[in-house]
């Protein structure tokens, strides 16, 4: 299968600082990429859909001045944690699908990146 | 209210026996249904894909139903090995949108 890689898996910070995240689809094109945040023992929570090339569109209760998304290009999204806080240590994963029109298909994980704010 | 429940938060069987893991959902009227493995420390890997016109799914020793009436879906492994242990996940596509909507994933431990 295709494959969404995602850099670093892990990441400690100090309160205040901002972290970078990347997620890159190695072998196709991604239009559109999905950040999630999972916190331990729960669901993957969808906090925006990245479309490359147009701002990102956040869940309802994300803070898109704080989790900034930039999808310049069709394999390279970045999600930034502005001005870092202990409770945004968390476990934030990345998807990718191929293709537009491909709805009903499979979604691409990256490895996940584990961030702790100190 | 829309949610997605997975039947146990862990659930442990013996090596060889079949694993039977429940997804219902209310409140939703998903176009497919996915199945992910995710294992600890690690993103999900996609299983496999129902879409709301099949009944069952089958690969190798997976199968997964899909029943719309009962909005329920069953994931079975055949024939279980330890190596089979992780958190497996549900997830709903809705309609035209792109996203998936998870359920927050059964622990499956095979015991030796």
């Amino acid at each position: 299968g295709a494959v969404v890689s995602q850099h670093p898996s892990r990441v400690i910070c100090k309160s205040g600082t901002s972290v970078k995240i990347e997620c890159r689809s190695l072998d196709f094109q991604a239009t559109t990429m999905f950040w999630y945040r999972q916190f331990p023992k729960q669901s993957l929570m969808l906090m925006a859909t990245s479309n490359e090339g147009s701002k990102a569109t956040y869940e309802q209760g994300v803070e898109k001045d704080k989790f900034l998304i930039n999808h310049a290009s069709l394999t390279l999204s970045t999600l930034t944690v502005t001005s870092a806080h202990p409770e945004d240590s968390s476990f934030y994963i990345c998807s990718a699908r191929s293709g537009q029109g491909a709805v009903n298909t499979e979604a691409f994980f990256g490895q996940g990146t584990r961030l702790t704010v100190v | 209210s829309q949610k997605i429940e997975q039947n146990s938060e862990a659930l442990n069987i013996q090596e060889g026996k079949t694993a039977t893991l429940t997804c219902n959902y209310t409140n939703y009227s998903p176009a497919y249904l996915q199945w992910y493995r995710q294992d600890p420390g690690r993103g999900p890997v996609f299983l496999l894909l129902i879409r709301e016109n099949e009944k069952e799914k089958r690969k190798e020793r997976l199968k997964v139903t899909f029943d719309t009436t009962l909005k329920q879906s069953l994931f079975h492994i055949t024939a279980s090995q330890p190596a089979d242990s992780a958190t497996y996940l549900c997830a709903l596509g809705i309609g035209s949108a792109r996203q998936l909507t998870f359920g927050s994933g059964t622990q499956l431990t095979v015991l030796p």
